[in-house]
């Protein structure tokens, strides 16, 4: 199947530091999906793009949808402790229909 | 608005025992997943339902696992015998397709908190 390559796998940043991560994919998406995983809870959806080009903002987060369909990115201006968490990429590949595919996560360690 | 609800939370049961797991959607949502999460990795869908049919269950363990979702609304799954290599975070999540002119269809998935399965 599809596999989405996700980079970093951690990062460890100071309080008030930017944070970049991104996905890469060899096959063409049609969407790009980034959730934020909590300790025992299930991910919360972030940020959602459909288009190539894309750039969209949620409060201090902002994601693109690389205009090779096949990357994205996620940027977290001026981190806080409650940014701690595992970030996943997913999307949805052309021919898959509404099957999302996972990334295998960032962890991020912010240290206040 | 009332997010995607599962129970149990927790449950540890022995190897060859079985386990169901349950699961309530956004009201209004027709499609249900449910997703298995082994630790340290993304989850994996295991299988989709669109109203009460199943749409995509390619991924799914059919020796051991099964599902259903009756009357489109709630679902269940359960696994029987269970193995070691079952214990992950069973995830249930829904979504609202919505078709916009000339973008891709919608899927937003939205996520229970996920019931921690431990086989020992």
């Amino acid at each position: 199947g599809q596999q989405l390559n996700q980079s970093p796998q951690s990062m460890f940043i100071q309080e008030g530091e930017d944070v970049s991560m991104n996905c890469t994919s060899s096959s063409i998406f049609n969407t790009w999906l980034w959730y934020k995983q909590d300790p025992g809870e299930g991910p919360v959806l972030l940020i959602a793009l459909y288009k190539a080009g894309e750039l969209t903002s949620n409060g201090r987060l902002t994601a693109q949808f690389g205009t090779t369909r096949k990357d994205s990115f996620l940027n977290i201006s001026a981190s806080i402790p409650s940014d701690v968490g595992i970030y996943f990429c997913a999307g949805h590949w052309e021919t898959s229909g509404s099957r999302l595919t996972f990334g295998e996560g960032t962890q991020l360690t912010v240290n206040p | 608005e009332a997010g995607v609800a599962q129970s149990p939370r927790y449950k540890i049961i022995e190897k060859r025992q079985s386990v169901a797991f349950w699961c309530n959607p956004i009201s209004g949502h027709a499609t249900l997943y449910w997703y298995q999460q082994i630790l340290g990795q993304g989850p994996k869908l295991l299988i989709q339902f669109q109203n009460n049919g199943v749409v995509d269950d390619s991924q799914l363990p059919k020796d051991r696992f099964s599902a259903e979702r009756l009357k489109g609304v709630d679902s269940t799954l359960k696994i029987q015998p269970a193995k070691l290599e079952d214990s992950a975070v069973y995830l249930c999540a829904s979504s609202l397709i919505r078709g916009v002119p000339g973008l891709a269809i919608h899927y937003e998935q939205y996520f229970g908190p996920g019931t921690r399965l431990t086989v020992t």
